[in-house]
Formats: structure tokens, sequence, C-alpha cells
């Protein structure tokens, strides 16, 4: 059964620290993984994907990915108040046809200024 | 990324009518998918819908409920039929891109009464 688990939070972090957002996965075989952030009364807004083990970096965002322990992170520097949102970690696994993406329940971050 | 747009944005109907929701998208896309997401939970896909065939549906979701329809690349509609109060959520429509990478539109917001 695939399962994408997220630490459900809420997660608060002091302005200009770093906030660490957690996903494990249990279908071994997913190739691609995705981080979504999603303002109160809004939709998803992808803003990270990574596919190959190691580090990814995107401006203050940085993605990891380790698929040996079946585990990717969020790393956000220098968080601002304006990153204060919910952060979905998605999946997907090759299996078939699939082309679907399994979301986590999401961790609310409240950065504080 | 394609601009998606959806129509109508938020919406309030009475138990047992039907709504069609709408996603257009500026570009052709192969792959549209339906998702909901009820109130403080995370998404849940609904069904993929291929241009010139019939949708692919989740377990729990059944076409009587929620016919789709997807009459060219850069449209499709959901309805959902027969409305019960635990239908109130928000329904998105997403398109895979080149990198399979998926892009979500701005959602519609369903209360029902």
């Amino acid at each position: 059964q695939k399962e994408v688990e997220q630490n459900s939070g809420p997660l608060s972090v002091p302005e200009g620290a770093i906030a660490s957002l957690n996903c494990t996965y249990s279908d071994r075989g997913s190739q691609s993984f995705f981080w979504y952030r999603q303002y109160s009364g809004k939709s998803p807004e992808l803003i990270m994907f990574i596919y190959s083990n190691g580090d990814k970096e995107d401006g203050r965002f940085t993605a990891q990915l380790n698929k040996a322990s079946q585990y990717v992170s969020l790393l956000i520097r220098d968080s601002q108040p304006s990153d204060s949102a919910t952060y979905l970690c998605a999946v997907k696994a090759p299996s078939g046809s699939a082309r679907q993406l399994t979301f986590g329940s999401g961790t609310q971050l409240t950065v504080l200024p | 990324s394609a601009v998606i747009s959806q129509k109508p944005s938020r919406d309030i109907c009475q138990r047992g009518t039907s709504l069609t929701i709408q996603c257009q998208v500026d570009s052709q896309v192969t792959m549209m998918f339906w998702y909901r997401q009820q109130p403080g939970q995370s998404l849940t896909l609904i069904a993929t819908a291929n241009q010139g065939s019939e949708a692919t549906y989740e377990s729990g979701f059944v076409i009587d409920k929620f016919p789709i329809s997807r009459p060219n690349l850069t449209f499709s509609t959901l309805t959902v039929s027969n409305m019960s109060p635990e239908d109130s959520s928000i329904y998105l429509c997403s398109v895979e891109g080149f990198g399979n990478e998926q892009f979500f539109g701005p959602g519609t917001r369903l209360t029902v009464l």
C-alpha cells in the first residue's frame, strides 16, 4: 500500500532560522518526489522536485532525497513570515501507467517574526 | 508551467443537485487530473482524465457520482452529482508538465447545504 507520511506539525520557527520538513514513503519503487506549498485558501504551488539521491538547491530551498531510507526532506533557509504555509510532500511511483501523485497530510509551518 | 483556470471558483449548492466544474489549460496536455481536498485534509485523487478515452477512477470514486469529460487536450469537466453535505470540498484540477511535475488550478470551493 502506497503511503506518504509527514509530521503534521504545526512547526514554528523564528524568522531567519532553518525550517526542516520531513517526509517518508513506503513504496520503494517511487521515482519522483515533489514539495508543494499551500497557503490558506489557495491551491498547491510546486516549489521543488527531486529525482536523484542527494541534495537539490533552489534559492533558499533545498530538497534532500535518500532512497535507501525512503526519506525526502525540504529545508528552508533564512525563513520568512511569508513562508508560513502548509507544505505537502508528494510522491509518484512508476507502477504501470499510473501517473498520479500520492500526497502526505502536510506540515503546517509558521515563521514567527 | 501551464496556466490553468477553473470555473466556478466557488459555489453554494443545495443537497441533491449537481454541479459541473470546468478546467481550462492554455496549452495542450496529455494528462489531466481531478483531486478533492476536504476541509483540513490533504489532496485525494478522484480520477485521471485522458483525451479520447474514459476517465480512470480511484478507489472510492465512481463515474455515476463524478462523471468526467475530456473533449480535447485543453479542457475537462468534473460533475459532482446528487450532492450531499459530505461533498463540500475544494475540487482541483491539475496537469502534468514535461518533467513529470504536476501543476494545479486555483480550485473550486464547493459548499453543499
